[in-house]
């Protein structure tokens, strides 16, 4: 089983709707939670992170965490072209000095 | 702020020659990096923790007599990867902790090209 698992897509979207992304981890002991976006070429950027239970908004994005179901989301509202990239979600352990990243989920935003 | 910086964003060498790549820490201390490789396609996959002043410790099938790692300071880590031939060819990325408000910040990546 994997540390992280995504669907990995591709997931469209027209413009303007919410675009819904998953992912599930194995290690219940799983402490942070971190969603990068990466653009073709390029290094990830960070998006957002959680730690606790619940969601938790910045602008467009909403991060959704569910440590029982060991599942943590990210929802785009508003979905512009510009969003179009691949979406990756990564689990810091408790313990572990570096991230366990999934393999993404590449979004595309229909015009 | 947070800011790493890689360079070079692109080399081209031919095989058996040796590449070094510089990941810097721009506004705060890194005491761990990270490095990792990408194929095209393909999620990041880790090769190596860097630690400041100790020994890298490498991924399972990673090999560190190839990928020679080197964290002298708080704010540099270098990847060299020795004696490349066309199947190193990848996007190699460095990451840093910057504590867990800002998570991990990445370089902006080098494309190692080996002909």
């Amino acid at each position: 089983q994997k540390e992280v698992e995504q669907n990995s897509g591709p997931l469209s979207v027209p413009e303007g709707a919410i675009a819904s992304l998953n992912c599930t981890y194995s290690d219940r002991g799983s402490q942070s939670f971190f969603w990068y976006r990466q653009y073709s070429g390029k290094s990830p950027e960070l998006i957002m992170f959680i730690y606790s239970n619940g969601d938790k908004e910045d602008g467009r994005f909403t991060a959704q965490l569910n440590k029982a179901s060991q599942y943590v989301s990210l929802l785009i509202r508003d979905s512009q072209p510009s969003d179009s990239a691949t979406y990756l979600c990564a689990v810091n352990r408790y313990g572990a000095n570096n991230l366990f990243f999934g393999t993404g989920t590449r979004l595309t935003v229909i015009p | 702020g947070a800011v790493v910086s890689q360079h070079p964003s692109w080399v081209i060498c031919k095989s058996g020659t040796s590449v070094k790549i510089e990941c810097r820490s721009l506004d705060f201390q890194a005491t761990t990096m990270f490095w990792y490789r990408q194929f095209p396609k393909q999620s990041l996959m880790l090769m190596a923790t860097s630690n400041e002043g100790s020994k890298a410790t490498y991924e399972q099938g990673v090999e560190k007599d190839k990928f020679l790692i080197n964290h002298a300071s708080l704010t540099l880590s270098t990847l060299t990867v020795t004696s490349a031939h066309p199947e190193d060819s990848s996007f190699y990325i460095c990451s840093a902790a910057t504590g867990l408000n800002y998570g991990y910040t990445f370089g902006s990546g080098t494309r190692l090209t080996i002909v």
